[in-house]
């Protein structure tokens, strides 16, 4: 059974808007990691935040994790069409996945 | 630093068949990671090593897939027999701690007719 879940499934946005995708779990967790996956490859870590952050800024992106509700968000701002991609939040030291964001930015 | 290196990157063979595919990690990585990834149970954890010993391979979804590690440098996964259903992209990853940062490869798509 899936131990992370995202929403939305999909987002399509326009180039220059912020993108936020959110993250929720049901273990208790030490960290949650997000992972960025491009079409046919593999997946690339993008940030790393501890049970004890409750927010981390790496760039254009912004994590935030609300232990006491399992949840944790991802905002890529001022996005590109580079950041076309599916995004995926990962816990319990990489044990489990989301379900992933496709993440589309138009143009 | 190549990266974690997999192969083959695809492969299409017949039910029945035995299928091994094969990972490079990161040089002087001591976890090793193997993944499977589907449109409809997403990215699941099949098994994962340290320092050359498997630790977990509660995800390994039946006796069909074994996993070892014979050093630092090289890690297989083969199904055997192979069925349709375990039609995936099988991907390794590698991290110097198992907190830490995943590097993955390219994954390996395996198509089982």
């Amino acid at each position: 059974s899936q131990q992370g879940e995202e929403d939305p499934q999909a987002l399509s946005i326009q180039e220059g808007e912020n993108a936020t995708m959110n993250c929720s779990y049901k273990t208790s967790i030490n960290n949650l990691q997000w992972y960025r996956q491009n079409s046919g490859r593999g997946l690339v870590h993008l940030i790393l935040i501890r049970s004890n952050e409750r927010e981390k800024h790496s760039g254009r992106l912004r994590v935030t994790l609300d232990t006491s509700k399992k949840s944790s968000s991802l905002l890529i701002t001022a996005s590109r069409a580079a950041d076309t991609a599916s995004y995926f939040c990962a816990g319990a030291n990489n044990l489990f996945f989301g379900t992933g964001t496709r993440l589309t930015v138009i143009p | 630093d190549a990266g974690v290196i997999q192969s083959p990157r695809h492969e299409v063979t017949e039910m029945g068949q035995e299928v091994t595919l094969r990972c490079k990690p990161i040089s002087g990585h001591d976890y090793l990671f193997w993944y499977r990834q589907t449109m409809m149970r997403g990215l699941e954890l099949l098994i994962y090593f340290n320092n050359n010993v498997p630790i977990d391979d509660s995800g390994m979804p039946e006796d069909r897939f074994s996993a070892k590690m014979p050093n630092a440098s090289f890690s297989t996964l083969k199904i055997q027999p192979s069925e349709p259903r375990d039609s995936a992209v099988y991907f390794c990853a590698s991290s110097t701690q198992n907190t830490g940062e995943l590097f993955f490869g390219e994954g390996s798509r395996l198509t089982v007719l």
